[in-house]
C-alpha cells in the first residue's frame, strides 16, 4: 500500500518570505499523481498544485511550486512571497493512476504566517 | 454551481445512536469517496464507490456502511455510534478516467459522539 509522510507537523514563516513544506511517499507504481491541498480554518479542501509522475518538469502555480524528485520519492511545496492568507493546514496526497484512484493523504503541516 | 454538498454540517450523537450522512454531487462524477479527518492523521479513506450500485472498503471501514443507489448520491451510515467515531467527515468526488483530475470535496460534517 502507498504511504505519504509529512515530517513537519508545524511550520512558520515571516510574511513575504519563502517556505518549503516537505513530503515523501512510498510506492512501487510508475503511474501516479501527486497533489498539495490547502485547508484553511473554514475546513474547505482547496487544490493548490498537482504533478503527474511522468512529467519531469516541476509544476508551478503562481507563487506555489514543487520540487518533484521521483527517484527519491520526494514532493516538496515551495511558497514564495508568503501572504497572511496562506496560513492553513497543507496536505500532500498521492493518487494511483490505476484502479479506483483513491487519494492517500499525509498527516498534514500547519503553516503559520507571521506578520 | 453546488459542486459537492454534505448534510448535515454538524451533529452530536449519543453512544449507540445511528445516523446517516448524505453527500450529493451535481458534476456527474463516477467516483465518490468518504474520508474522516482526525488531528495528526490527515484524511483516511472509509469507503468509496466507482459507480452507481457499487461500493468498496477503504482504509478504516469498520463501524460504517455506505450506499450508492443513485449516481449523484453517496450515503455514509453509522449503525451504532461510538466515541471513536468523533471526527470530521468529508465526501469527495471525481471523474473516473483522469488520474490528474482533482477530487472535489464537500465542506465536511463535524460529528461528536458522547
Amino acid at each position: 500500500a502507498q504511504t505519504v509522510t509529512q515530517s513537519q507537523p508545524e511550520m512558520s514563516v515571516q510574511e513575504a518570505e519563502t517556505v518549503t513544506l516537505s513530503c515523501t511517499y512510498d510506492t512501487s507504481e510508475s503511474d501516479y499523481y501527486l497533489f498539495w491541498y490547502k485547508q484553511p480554518p473554514s475546513r474547505q479542501m482547496i487544490l493548490v498544485i498537482r504533478q503527474e509522475a511522468y512529467k519531469q518538469q516541476n509544476a508551478t502555480e503562481n507563487r506555489f511550486s514543487v520540487n518533484f524528485q521521483k527517484a527519491a520519492k520526494s514532493f516538496s511545496l515551495k511558497i514564495s512571497d508568503s501572504q497572511l492568507g496562506d496560513a492553513a493546514m497543507y496536505f500532500c496526497a498521492y493518487r494511483s493512476g490505476q484502479g479506483a484512484q483513491k487519494l492517500v493523504f499525509g498527516q498534514g503541516t500547519r503553516l503559520t504566517i507571521n506578520p | 454551481n453546488a459542486g459537492v454538498t454534505q448534510t448535515p454540517k454538524f451533529r452530536v450523537l449519543k453512544t449507540g445512536q445511528s445516523m446517516t450522512l448524505l453527500c450529493a454531487q451535481d458534476m456527474n462524477h463516477e467516483y465518490m469517496y468518504w474520508y474522516r479527518q482526525d488531528p495528526g492523521m490527515g484524511l483516511r479513506l472509509i469507503h468509496y464507490s466507482v459507480g452507481e450500485g457499487t461500493t468498496a472498503k477503504g482504509e478504516v471501514p469498520d463501524g460504517y456502511n455506505v450506499s450508492r443507489l443513485k449516481k449523484q448520491n453517496f450515503l455514509l451510515g453509522l449503525e451504532s455510534a461510538a466515541p471513536s467515531q468523533t471526527s470530521v467527515y468529508f465526501c469527495a468526488s471525481s471523474y473516473a478516467v483522469q488520474g490528474s483530475a482533482p477530487l472535489h470535496f464537500g465542506n465536511g460534517t463535524r460529528l461528536t459522539v458522547t
